[in-house]
């Protein structure tokens, strides 16, 4: 069956550091990928997706690249902010809306 | 605004006891979820409905029971066959025709006592 695999953290960063979590998929065929932002005591957001191979999404300085060929879809900042602290889920989605969701990363940023 | 309103957030109830949670939205949307978190799980599917009056089971879906009986509702009851049912309840929505993002509620957090 379909998988999503990424550390649970906590990723603890300072401010304005670059920022890599991690996302790989286990699918057959090509799922669109997202990846949700979770903040303390609320639901989920949509961060930003990506439909097929080789797409960037973007998104408040974030983004992720389908990669196709290493079945990956890492996220990247390059300068975090206090306010980025949340938790952060990779999911990929099928067109028949069956999701597979990460167990999320944890990120702590310090001033 | 349109959305998704989960009530209430937090949520207290004796063991044995069973409790509804509430999940309403506006956003016009056919398709209706139920997610179950817990820390280290991530998110795990209970129930899922893509049209009124009809609902599906998820990955984890024993002890819990849904309607929808209107497009706009959903709602999960955590029945006291639930053996281990303190969590935080996560309801979404999304179009039909996918893939679509999904639209979350705030949560509602419970705890049996």
């Amino acid at each position: 069956g379909d998988s999503v695999t990424q550390m649970e953290g906590p990723v603890t960063l300072s401010e304005e550091a670059f920022l890599t979590i991690n996302c790989t998929y286990t699918a057959t065929g090509y799922p669109s990928l997202f990846w949700y932002v979770q903040y303390p005591g609320e639901g989920l957001q949509l961060l930003l997706k990506a439909t097929k191979a080789d797409d960037k999404g973007s998104n408040k300085g974030f983004e992720a690249t389908y990669r196709k060929e290493t079945t990956s879809f890492h996220l990247e900042k390059g300068s975090v902010q206090v306010s980025d602290s949340a938790v952060y889920f990779c999911a990929l989605i099928w067109e028949t809306q069956k999701v597979t969701f990460g167990i999320g990363t944890k990120l702590q940023v310090i001033p | 605004d349109g959305g998704i309103t989960q009530s209430p957030k937090y949520l207290f109830r004796k063991e044995g006891q069973n409790v509804t949670l509430s999940c309403e939205q506006n956003l016009n949307h056919d398709a209706m979820y139920w997610y179950r978190q817990d820390p280290g799980q991530g998110l795990r599917l209970i129930y899922y409905s893509q049209i009124v009056n009809d609902f599906q089971k998820g990955d984890i879906a024993e002890g819990y029971s849904v309607s929808r009986e209107k497009k706009e509702s959903f709602p999960l009851t955590v029945t006291s066959a639930q053996k281990n049912p303190t969590a935080f309840y996560l309801c979404a929505s999304s179009r039909q025709g996918g893939p679509n993002e999904q639209f979350f509620g705030p949560g509602t957090r419970l705890t049996v006592l």
